[in-house]
Order: structure tokens, then sequence, then C-alpha cells
């Protein structure tokens, strides 16, 4: 079986400070890993795609990939109370047609 | 901006009954998804939808089915409902890569 495994949280940080979530995946072959965000009774949306090994930075976003250790990480600088939601680690499991496969993802809370 | 808008907000249906779940993109995307989201699972992908009239199994698409007449329009289908299908449908839409734009979900109860 496939598997991305996240932390389920929650992860309390107050607001200011870095938030870090981490995510594991099973399949060495995953090449796209992707970060959605999704707020209490909204559905998900993309804040952070990664294709290559290192960092990708985006605003105060950075996606982290480290193929070797099959892991990625997103950190969210200066947090805000506004950050808090779920979020949701997706990785393309290569099976002829490319799907993602999600992680259960980690609640984030942002104190202020 | 990408707009995937699925018919219903909230549906109640009975045990049995024949349910139809309803998507609609309008970025002319080649590929569209249906998933279910539940507490502690996450996401899981039900069936997807690479072209008209094409559909594929996801992970676990027992006891739906779907319908893609035209390109637009993505439809899930439970056969007969039953109380282990309540849950949160999720649809998706997406353009040659996995990159997925989501509706803003149907919340099923089915009683």
């Amino acid at each position: 079986q496939k598997e991305v495994e996240q932390n389920s949280g929650p992860l309390s940080v107050p607001e200011g400070a870095i938030a870090s979530l981490n995510c594991t995946y099973s399949d060495r072959g995953s090449q796209s890993f992707f970060w959605y965000r999704q707020y209490s009774g909204k559905s998900p949306e993309l804040i952070m795609s990664i294709y290559s090994n290192g960092d990708k930075e985006d605003g105060r976003f950075t996606a982290q990939l480290n193929k070797a250790s099959q892991y990625v990480s997103l950190l969210i600088r200066d947090s805000q109370p506004s950050d808090s939601a779920t979020y949701l680690c997706a990785v393309n499991m290569v099976e002829g047609f490319q799907k993602l496969v999600f992680g259960t993802g980690t609640r984030l809370l942002v104190s202020p | 901006d990408v707009k995937v808008t699925q018919s219903s907000r909230y549906l109640v249906k009975r045990t049995g009954e024949k349910v139809f779940l309803e998507c609609v993109q309008d970025m002319d995307h080649e590929n569209m998804f249906w998933y279910r989201q539940d507490p502690g699972l996450g996401l899981r992908l039900i069936y997807f939808s690479y072209d008209v009239k094409m559909k594929e199994k996801g992970d676990i698409p027992e006891g739906y089915s779907v319908s893609r007449e035209k390109k637009e329009r993505f439809s899930l289908i439970l056969e007969s409902a039953s109380t282990n299908q309540t849950s949160m449908y999720l649809c998706a839409s997406s353009l040659g890569s996995v990159t997925a734009f989501f509706g803003q979900g149907t919340r099923l109860t089915v009683v």
C-alpha cells in the first residue's frame, strides 16, 4: 500500500512564529509533491508544489523536498491566526495515469 | 480563476436510494476526479476520468459509478445508498498535470 504519512496534530504555534509541517511518503518513484490548505468546512486549495530536491519559496511559505529521505515539509514564516487550518500533503504516485495520494492532514493552530 | 461547481452543498438521502452527485468545471480541463473525505482517513479517490466517456477506478470504487458524457461534467452515482456512504464528497479537475482544483464539496448524509 503506497502511503503518505502526516502527524494529525494539532500543531500549536504563537503568532509570528515559524510553523513546520512534515510529511513522509512510501513510494520512491514519486516525482511531484503538493501542499493543500483546508479551512474547516471548506474544500482544499493548492498552496505549494515542488518537484526537485531542495527548497521552494513563495511568500511566507517554503516547501522542502528530500527524495533520498522520502520527506517533504512546509514551513510557514510569520504565522498568522488566519493560517489556522488543516494542511494536506499530496504525492503523485506514478501508476500509469498520474494521480494524487493524500495524507490525512495536520491541523495547525496559530494563537494571537 | 478555475471554477469547479458541485450541484449540492448538503444532501440527505434514504438507504437504498439512487443518488446523483453532479460536478461541472468551466476551464476545459481534461481530468476530473471524485474523492470522499472522512475524519482520520483523509481524501480517498473513488473514480477519475481523463477524457469524455473514459473512466478509471480509484482506490474505493465499490458502491459507486460515474458518468462523463461531456467534458465539463462528471457525475458520481451511488447505485443504492448505504449509511457507510455518509461522507463529504469532493470533485476536482486538472489539466495535464496532477494539480487539482476542488469544488466546494457535498456533504451527504444517508439515513
